[in-house]
Parts: structure tokens; C-alpha cells; sequence
């Protein structure tokens, strides 16, 4: 079946250091993935998405670009800052299994940008 | 647009109680899922439908455990009788499904408390 990894935080960065977490995927098909943050005490909003091999997503200075030789899609961001501390969670839909509705989420990795 | 709206945003009951969970999705939207996040298992998918009917429950945990989504505006989740190891945060998310990725729009959620 379809799986996600990511590395397990929670990651501390001071402001305006760079970020990069790790995401890994496993699927039958050609996935769409996913970035999806939650801040605290609110519900998971769409960070940014690529549906292809080589698509880089992109939104408020993150980035992840789709690896299909690697099944990988990591996020990276040159500058954080506080208001960034969210759990970041990587998530792909599969058409070959599920369907594009069905989504799997990785397990989450919390960030927490100290000033 | 006022987004998905769950409620209520905190439960707290005593084992053997049912507890029932209310979603109001976007309007216009055709998918509706619901989500249980703990801090040992993150995020799981429960059910979700397509126009009102259940497409997959193959992530209802058992029995204790239905949904109903009577109209494309209102659906339940219910748990009857409830225990303790329920307690977790309940998502809902509502999407059009139109897309060939699928953008899913998370509701505040709803905090469970199981004493």
C-alpha cells in the first residue's frame, strides 16, 4: 500500500535559518503529493503541491520539488521565521490505489522557530 | 465563504456516553472525510463519502463507531458507547474531487475527551 515518511521532530531553528524536512513516499502509481501545515489549535491547510515527476511546488518561500528517482519530496525553506512554527505533514494521493480523494499523511513533524 | 465548520470544538464525557460530531462542509463541495489524529498514530483516515454516500470505511476502528451525511450540507460522526482510548482530535474535510490532485479543506476539529 501507499506510505509516507518523514523525520520525526521536533525540529527547533532560530529565525532565519534554513529548513529542510525529509519526505519519502512508497506508491503504486504516480502520486500527487503534498505539503500540508497545521497551526496551533486550527485544522491542516494545503501548503503547496506538485503533481509530477520534476514539478517543484512552491508558496510563502517554501519549496519541494517532486523526485520520482528517489520517491522523495522534501521541504526546504531559506528563511524561517517565528511565525512559521507549525507540524509540517507530507501527504500524497494515488490514483492506482485510492484514488485522487484518498490521501495518506506522513506522521507529522513539528517546527518551532525560536527568535 | 466560512470554511468547514465542526462542532462542537471540545467533548469531554465520561466512558459509556455517546458522543456525537457535527460537520457542515463547504458549499459545493462533493467529498467529505473524517480524520482522527492522536499523538501515537497522527492522522488517520475514517470514512469519507461522494455525494453524500460512503465511498470507504475501511478506517472505522469498529462497531462503537458510525457516520451518517443525511444532506451535501450536514454529517455526523457518532460514537456509541465511547471509551477512553477515543480521546483525539476529529477532523473534518470537505473537496471538490474535480481536480486530478485534490486539495482537501480541513474544519478546526473537534477535541475528545473520554474521562
Amino acid at each position: 500500500g501507499n506510505s509516507v515518511t518523514q523525520m520525526e521532530g521536533p525540529v527547533t531553528l532560530s529565525e532565519e535559518a534554513f529548513l529542510t524536512i525529509n519526505c519519502t513516499y512508497t506508491a503504486t502509481g504516480y502520486p500527487s503529493l503534498f505539503w500540508y501545515v497545521q497551526y496551533p489549535g486550527e485544522g491542516l491547510q494545503l501548503l503547496l503541491k506538485a503533481t509530477k515527476a520534476d514539478d517543484k511546488g512552491s508558496n510563502k518561500g517554501f519549496e519541494a520539488t517532486y523526485r520520482k528517482e528517489t520517491t522523495s519530496f522534501h521541504l526546504e525553506k531559506g528563511s524561517v521565521q517565528v511565525s512559521d512554527s507549525a507540524v509540517y505533514f507530507c501527504a500524497l494521493s494515488d490514483p492506482y490505489s485510492g484514488g485522487y480523494q484518498k490521501v495518506t499523511f506522513g506522521i507529522g513533524t513539528k517546527l518551532q522557530v525560536i527568535p | 465563504d466560512a470554511g468547514v465548520i465542526q462542532s462542537p470544538r471540545h467533548e469531554v464525557t465520561e466512558m459509556g456516553q455517546e458522543v456525537t460530531l457535527r460537520c457542515k462542509p463547504i458549499s459545493g463541495h462533493d467529498y467529505l472525510f473524517w480524520y482522527r489524529q492522536t499523538m501515537m498514530r497522527g492522522l488517520e483516515l475514517l470514512i469519507y463519502f461522494n455525494n453524500n454516500v460512503p465511498i470507504d470505511d475501511s478506517g472505522m476502528p469498529e462497531d462503537r463507531f458510525s457516520a451518517k451525511m443525511p444532506n451535501a450540507s450536514f454529517s455526523t460522526l457518532k460514537i456509541q458507547p465511547s471509551e477512553p482510548r477515543d480521546s483525539a482530535v476529529y477532523f473534518c474535510a470537505s473537496s471538490t474531487g474535480t481536480d486530478s490532485y485534490n486539495e482537501q479543506f480541513f474544519g478546526p476539529g473537534t477535541r475528545l475527551t473520554v474521562l
